[in-house]
């Protein structure tokens, strides 16, 4: 069974803290992305990987930065947390020859206090 | 205005019933038209995946694109309590998905 996994399902950090989500995907799969999910607002993209150490923007990157030192990890880092990045953060990754097919982790809960 | 519009709801059918969600959409590049449905708690998961305009079948679902008027839909028919879910419309013209907001729908038994 195919398998986007995420380090925590909740997180509780406090403003300012270094916050790091972590991604993990078993199916060999060359794009990876970052969203985060807020109610009226939908999912929005933050960062995606289409290959190991190469990142582009999404929508919002500003407050994040993003990792893929191996192909099967991305992770996503905020610098200095802050309350509104309190969100439902969803990794999600590809192939890419299935643009549209993407396989989501089950979300990160992150309360930022 | 934002690239993929879609109701909120939400909508609340009885069992049974023939459901119709739909999106509209502004990006004339978008080449791949995809469902996903969510269920609370959970990352969104694929349900349906059309490259073209017309109509794909799968099993009580279809889903239906019309690039001339940038309309997609989605029909559920005989709709069950375990259709309970969110629905996010999405184009893509590369490696980046635009999602709708999604329409949140009840089944009730």
């Amino acid at each position: 069974d195919v398998k986007v996994t995420q380090s925590s399902r909740y997180l509780v950090k406090r403003t300012g803290e270094k916050v790091f989500l972590e991604c993990v995907q078993d199916m060999d799969h060359e794009n990876m992305f970052w969203y985060r999910q807020d109610p009226g607002l939908g999912l929005r993209l933050i960062y995606f990987s289409y290959d190991v150490k190469m990142k582009e923007k999404g929508d919002i990157p500003e407050g994040y930065s993003v990792s893929r030192e191996k192909k099967e990890r991305f992770s996503l880092i905020l610098e200095s947390a802050s309350t509104n990045q309190t969100s439902m953060y969803l990794c999600a990754s590809s192939s890419s020859g299935r643009v549209g097919e993407q396989f989501f982790g089950p979300g990160t809960r992150l309360t930022v206090l | 205005q934002k690239e993929v519009e879609q109701d909120p709801g939400p909508l609340s059918v009885p069992e049974g019933a023939i459901v119709s969600l739909n999106c509209t959409y502004s990006n004339s590049a978008f080449q791949y038209f995809m469902w996903y449905r969510q269920y609370s708690r959970k990352g969104p998961e694929l349900l349906m995946y059309t490259y073209s305009s017309g109509n794909k079948e799968d099993g009580r679902f279809t889903a239906q694109v019309d690039k001339s008027s940038k309309y997609i839909s989605l029909f559920i028919r005989d709709s069950q309590p375990s259709d309970s879910a969110t629905y996010l419309c999405a184009g893509a013209g590369s490696y980046q998905l635009t999602f709708g907001k999604g329409t949140k729908l009840s089944v009730i038994p």
